[in-house]
């Protein structure tokens, strides 16, 4: 099957400063990336979709401005959390969906996010 | 909007026992329905899936029934191994744009 990374795996940042968070696709091309939020005992929280050189689409009550999303490639999307706050602490998952044959969505490790 | 309930609290069994694990959908439109597996370390995977009502999904010995007239999607295994230790999400996808919308999870241990 198809590989999806993320990085870092893991980070801890101060309140107030930003954090960006790498997901690509490493042998094939992701027409569309989906960023999601886990929350301790919770299910995945779709938090945006982004398609490769447009703007993203985000999930009601997510904001746009905090949780800036980039698909530049066809194999990198970057999701960066702006002037984190401790509420922002959770498990950030990527997954990225291929076309023909898998047309199935691929997901990587996860990023733990930690806000001090 | 849809949504997708599973149900509560870990599941703990022996070795080689049976695994059940339930899942309830609601949806407007006539969804796909996916088990993934996430192992401890590990990003999700996709177990088995189900397009459309009646249509069976199976892989590594799971099983899952695609029931429209109960709206679920129950996971069964018949003999679990340690190995099968894993998180379980249920989900569906909206057949027009591919959102996955996630229950949220059951953990199962399985004890040697």
């Amino acid at each position: 099957g198809a590989v999806v990374s993320q990085h870092p795996s893991r980070v801890i940042c101060k309140s107030g400063t930003s954090v960006k968070i790498e997901c690509r696709s490493l042998d094939f091309q992701a027409t569309t990336m989906f960023w999601y939020r886990q929350f301790p005992k919770k299910s995945l929280m779709l938090m945006a979709t982004s398609n490769e050189g447009s703007k993203a689409t985000y999930e009601q009550g997510v904001e746009k401005d905090k949780f800036l999303i980039n698909h530049a490639s066809l194999t990198l999307s970057t999701l960066t959390v702006t002037s984190a706050h401790p509420e922002d602490s959770s498990f950030y998952i990527c997954s990225a969906r291929s076309g023909i044959p898998y047309n199935e969505q691929f997901f990587g490790p996860g990023t733990r996010l930690t806000v001090l | 909007g849809d949504s997708v309930t599973q149900m509560e609290g870990p599941v703990t069994l022996s070795e080689e026992a049976f695994l059940t694990i339930n899942c309830t959908y609601t949806a407007t439109g006539y969804p796909s329905l996916f088990w993934y597996v996430q192992y401890p370390g590990e990003g999700l995977q996709l177990l088995l899936k189900a397009t459309k009502a009646d249509d069976k999904g199976s892989n590594k010995g799971f099983e899952a029934t695609y029931r429209k007239e109960t709206t679920s999607f129950h996971l069964e295994k018949g003999s679990v191994q340690v190995s099968d230790s894993a998180v379980y999400f249920c989900a569906l996808s909206d057949q027009g744009n591919n959102r996955l919308a996630f229950g949220k999870g059951n953990q199962v241990v399985v004890i040697p």
